[in-house]
C-alpha cells in the first residue's frame, strides 16, 4: 500500500460546479497535513494546511479525519482558473521534514 | 516576494556525464530539499539539508550527491548520468522552528533534465 493515495483522475466538472477529492494515508501518526495545487509545467504551490478541526479558504474546504485516514478538499464554485493538480502532502512525523507526497489529483473545469 | 531559483529550467547531457543543477533561495531557510517528479509517481525526495554542510538522504539517494557550502545554495549533482535519470528535478526549502508542523515549502521553477 502506498503511503500516501490519491485518485489520479481527470475529474472533468463543469464551472459552478462543486467538487471534492480525498487523500488516503497509511502512518496514523502523521501530523501534518497539507493541499498543493501544480499547474501544467509549473512547480507545487501551497494551497492550504489542513488542521484536525477542518478549515476553510473561500471557495475552498480541507477536512482532516484521522480515524478513517484521510484528509479531503472540497472546491465550490469551480472556476476555469482551478484547472490543475491537486496534491496531497503529509508530514509523517513530528521533528522530520521528510514529507510524503500523494501522485496527485487532476481537475479540469470546462466551460 | 519569496524566491527559489534553479540554474536551468531545461537541460540535455549525455551518459555518464557529470551534472550539476544549482538551487538558491533568498529567505534565510535552513531547509532545502531536493526532489525528482516522475508521471506516476509523484514527488520523491532525493536529499535533503538541515543546515550549511550538513544533508541527510532521502528516499532515492543512488546516483546522486549533494553540496550545502552555504546557507543560501543547495546543488545537486549526478556523478554519471545514466538515461533512467532523465525527470523533473525540484528545490524545495522550509523555515525551520515556530510552528513548524505546518511551515509551508516553497519550490523553485524545475530543471528538467534529459539523458541521451
Amino acid at each position: 500500500r502506498k503511503e500516501v493515495e490519491q485518485d489520479p483522475g481527470p475529474f472533468n466538472v463543469p464551472e459552478g460546479a462543486t467538487v471534492a477529492f480525498n487523500c488516503t494515508y497509511s502512518n496514523s501518526a502523521s501530523q501534518s497535513f497539507f493541499w498543493y495545487r501544480q499547474d501544467c509545467r509549473k512547480e507545487p504551490k501551497l494551497l492550504m494546511s489542513v488542521y484536525s478541526s477542518g478549515n476553510e479558504d473561500g471557495r475552498f474546504t480541507a477536512q482532516l479525519n484521522r480515524a478513517s485516514q484521510y484528509i479531503s478538499l472540497l472546491i465550490r464554485d469551480s472556476k476555469l482558473s482551478d484547472s490543475a493538480t491537486y496534491l496531497c502532502v503529509v508530514n509523517p512525523a513530528s521533528g522530520t521534514y521528510k514529507y510524503i507526497f500523494g501522485t496527485g489529483t487532476r481537475l479540469k473545469v470546462l466551460a | 516576494d519569496v524566491k527559489v531559483t534553479q540554474s536551468s529550467r531545461y537541460l540535455v547531457k549525455r551518459t555518464g556525464e557529470k551534472v550539476f543543477l544549482e538551487c538558491v533561495q533568498d529567505m534565510d531557510h535552513e531547509n532545502m530539499f531536493w526532489y525528482r517528479q516522475d508521471p506516476g509517481l509523484g514527488l520523491r525526495l532525493i536529499y535533503f539539508s538541515y543546515d550549511v554542510k550538513m544533508k541527510e538522504k532521502g528516499d532515492i539517494p543512488e546516483g546522486y550527491s549533494v553540496s550545502r557550502e552555504k546557507k543560501e545554495r543547495f546543488s545537486l549533482i549526478l556523478e554519471s548520468a545514466s538515461t533512467n535519470q532523465t525527470s523533473m528535478y525540484l528545490c524545495a526549502s522550509i523555515q525551520r522552528g515556530g510552528t513548524s508542523s505546518y511551515n509551508e515549502q516553497f519550490f523553485g521553477p524545475g530543471t528538467r533534465l534529459t539523458v541521451l
